[in-house]
């Protein structure tokens, strides 16, 4: 069965600092891979999608993420952190089951932001 | 485009009342899934209808039962709370692999 781990349940980065998110996967075929951020009380919003092709993708917001399949990772960065950042985001494999696709979903990780 | 809807947002119930969720799907989507979020955790799959069958299920009761309209809005039905079922139900639709999420019906259960 597939999985997501996200090893980090907090993370805190001064305003302005780069970010690193760390997610790794287990399925056996080449995932669909998504990013998502929940700000408190809110629903799922989709940062970025890795479906085949160039392994880099570019999202909203300034975010991108790199999708290695050596290490089954999709880790998501950006260079400049800004307050706004500050929420819950979470790492997701789309997997097909007989003619039906479901998400499976890391824990997530929090975002702090310090000034 | 009018994207995903939800209602009620917030909700409370007590253990062993009967639920019923609802959710409106993008324009043009035909599938929507169910996710049910504790907190401090990720979503976890319900179950996921397609032109009003469900086609897809995960590991949950059946007291967890749903409804695809042939508007493809849905409607996501709990029977006999308990306390655990307290959590954020997130409803998503989808034509693809891309799955857009609505802003979550709240559930407290007492």
């Amino acid at each position: 069965a597939q999985s997501v781990t996200q090893p980090d349940i907090h993370i805190t980065v001064s305003e302005g600092a780069s970010l690193e998110l760390r997610c790794n996967y287990s399925y056996g075929a080449t995932p669909y891979l998504f990013w998502y951020v929940q700000s408190p009380g809110q629903g799922l919003q989709l940062l970025l999608k890795y479906f085949s092709g160039d392994t880099l993708v570019q999202g909203i917001k300034g975010f991108e993420a790199e999708f290695k399949r050596s290490q089954s990772s999709f880790n998501l960065r950006k260079p400049s952190v800004h307050w706004s950042d500050a929420a819950e985001y979470f790492c997701a494999v789309g997997v097909v089951n007989s003619g039906y696709s479901t998400l499976t979903f890391g824990k997530g990780t929090m975002l702090l932001v310090s000034p | 485009e009018t994207g995903v809807t939800q209602s009620p947002t917030h909700l409370i119930k007590t253990r062993g009342q009967q639920v019923t969720l609802r959710c409106s799907s993008q324009s043009g989507h035909n599938t929507v899934s169910w996710y049910q979020q504790a907190l401090g955790q990720g979503p976890q799959f319900i179950f996921q209808y397609y032109r009003e069958e469900e086609n897809g299920r995960g590991n949950f009761p059946p007291r967890f039962s749903g409804l695809q309209f042939p508007n493809y809005s849905s409607e996501l039905n709990v029977n006999a709370l308990e306390l655990d079922d307290s959590a954020l139900y997130l409803c998503a639709s989808s034509l693809a692999a891309e799955q857009f999420f609505g802003p979550g019906t709240r559930l407290t259960v007492l």
